[in-house]
């Protein structure tokens, strides 16, 4: 295990349309969090998971974003009905306690056309 | 309201000379500071935590201060490929158990 993986890499898709991906954290990390970040932003917080339970979700995440980690393993974002305001890196980040770095994925580039 | 302000947006360097990074920070009850190097169209690589003030931490040209209210990233003697935005993020108790809040980056340019 090298680090956290995310998949696809890069997805375009047409406004209005569904979209999900993947987070593969570090394998011995019980945390999970996701982020979505714009260009000339730093990372913009939108929710977190310990183990399965989600414990915490942004204001700013509304109802078409919804998160799961079953199991505790990996983990899924799911956009429902696009829009173009959703185009952004999501980045997928794991770490093993509170109050210790987490460490980031490569992200996965959003483009809502 | 926990807040991250990064100074300055943008810097450029000459090779070889040295400056500081600013990131003041407000929250209630700070478990950790961190930074972060991020390159273009790639996820944030991980660098330092200071956890209280008066910690310092160095990794080759890059030093890391925390005080009671701000951190610096001092860069020695930067090289081309220090170039990328570097990310301040800091762990408060009071905005939940363990949400992680960024600014929104300093980006450093080091010219040949």
């Amino acid at each position: 295990d090298t680090g956290v993986s995310q998949n696809p890499r890069h997805k375009i898709t047409k406004r209005g349309q569904n979209v999900t991906f993947r987070c593969d954290p570090i394998s011995e990390h019980n945390r999970l969090y996701w982020y979505r970040q714009t260009l000339g932003q730093g990372p913009e917080f939108l929710t977190y998971f310990q183990n399965e339970a989600q414990l915490e979700k942004s204001r700013l995440l509304s109802d078409r974003f919804s998160a799961e980690r079953p199991k505790g393993s990996f983990s899924t974002l799911e956009i429902q009905r696009t829009e173009q305001g959703d185009s952004a890196m999501y980045l997928c980040a794991s770490s093993s306690q509170v109050a210790t770095e987490a460490f980031f994925g490569q992200g996965t580039r959003l483009t809502v056309v | 309201e926990d807040q991250v302000t990064q100074s300055p947006e943008a810097l450029r360097l000459q090779e070889g000379e040295s400056s500081s990074l600013n990131c003041s920070y407000t929250v209630s009850g700070l478990r950790g500071l961190f930074w972060y190097r991020q390159d273009p169209g790639k996820g944030p690589e991980f660098l330092f935590t200071l956890y209280s003030a008066g910690e310092e931490k160095e990794k080759e040209r890059l030093k890391a201060t925390l005080t009671k209210k701000e951190s610096f990233l001092h860069i020695t003697a930067p090289k081309p490929e220090d170039s990328a935005t570097y990310l301040c993020a800091v762990q408060a108790p009071a905005s939940s158990a363990s949400k992680i809040i960024f600014g929104s980056g300093t980006r450093l340019s080091i010219r040949p």
